[in-house]
């Protein structure tokens, strides 16, 4: 099946600061979507992102599908940003979503 | 999430006993999903469905059945409880149409003990 990759792991960042989260996948895609799962374990729908670039408020993301990555900006990080990040994508027979393992993102006041 | 919900929230249950965890739906859409996520393992597939009484597994299905008689209603049974079912479950649906963004309960935390 598919291999789904996020890096890094962990992330501790200051309020205010910027990052890179990234989602490296194997094979070919329909389908890939992030998520960020809040410390009450709620799982929220940030993009749906096969490829090209979105933006929505603070966080944007860009999904390079010929080269199988995509990434996940958050600027001026809050503190409300914390949780765990998910990239995911979708099989191409469309009925097998596979999970990275996440990225832990803790911003600190 | 609004437009999907799952019951019960929690719930303790006794090695070797049945267990149903119950999905629903009010967005009318074609495709549901159950998930575990465990640490170490994140979100794994168990089953999903693509209409009324069509269902699939998924890759971690063993232990596992499911039943989708409406549209509104996914359930997912754990014929015999053991200990390694001890997880969160989400629940997930989508349209399937193009756009296969994806919805998740808020999901149920089973301990079998």
């Amino acid at each position: 099946g598919i291999q789904v990759e996020q890096s890094p792991p962990d992330l501790i960042l200051q309020e205010g600061a910027n990052s890179t989260l990234r989602c490296n996948f194997s094979d070919s895609v329909n389908n890939l979507q992030w998520f960020h799962q809040n410390p009450w374990g709620q799982l929220i729908n940030l993009f749906y992102i096969p490829s090209g670039t979105k933006q929505n408020g603070r966080l944007s993301a860009t999904t390079v599908a010929t080269e199988r990555y995509s990434l996940l900006y958050i600027s001026s990080s809050q503190t409300t940003d914390s949780g765990v990040y998910f990239c995911a994508v979708l099989n191409n027979a469309g009925n097998m979503l596979t999970f990275g393992g996440g990225t832990r993102l803790m911003v600190k006041p | 999430d609004a437009g999907i919900t799952q019951s019960p929230r929690h719930k303790v249950t006794e090695t070797g006993t049945p267990v149903t965890l119950r999905c629903h739906q009010t967005e009318n859409h074609r495709y549901m999903y159950w998930y575990r996520q465990d640490p170490g393992h994140g979100l794994r597939l168990i089953h999903y469905s693509y209409g009324v009484k069509d269902t699939d597994k998924g890759e971690v299905s063993d232990g596992y059945s499911v039943s989708r008689s409406k549209t509104e209603d996914f359930l997912l049974t754990l014929e015999s409880a053991t200990s390694s079912q001890t997880s969160v479950y989400f629940c997930a649906i989508s349209d399937g149409r193009g756009n296969y963004g994806y919805t998740f309960g808020s999901g149920t935390r089973l301990t079998v003990v």
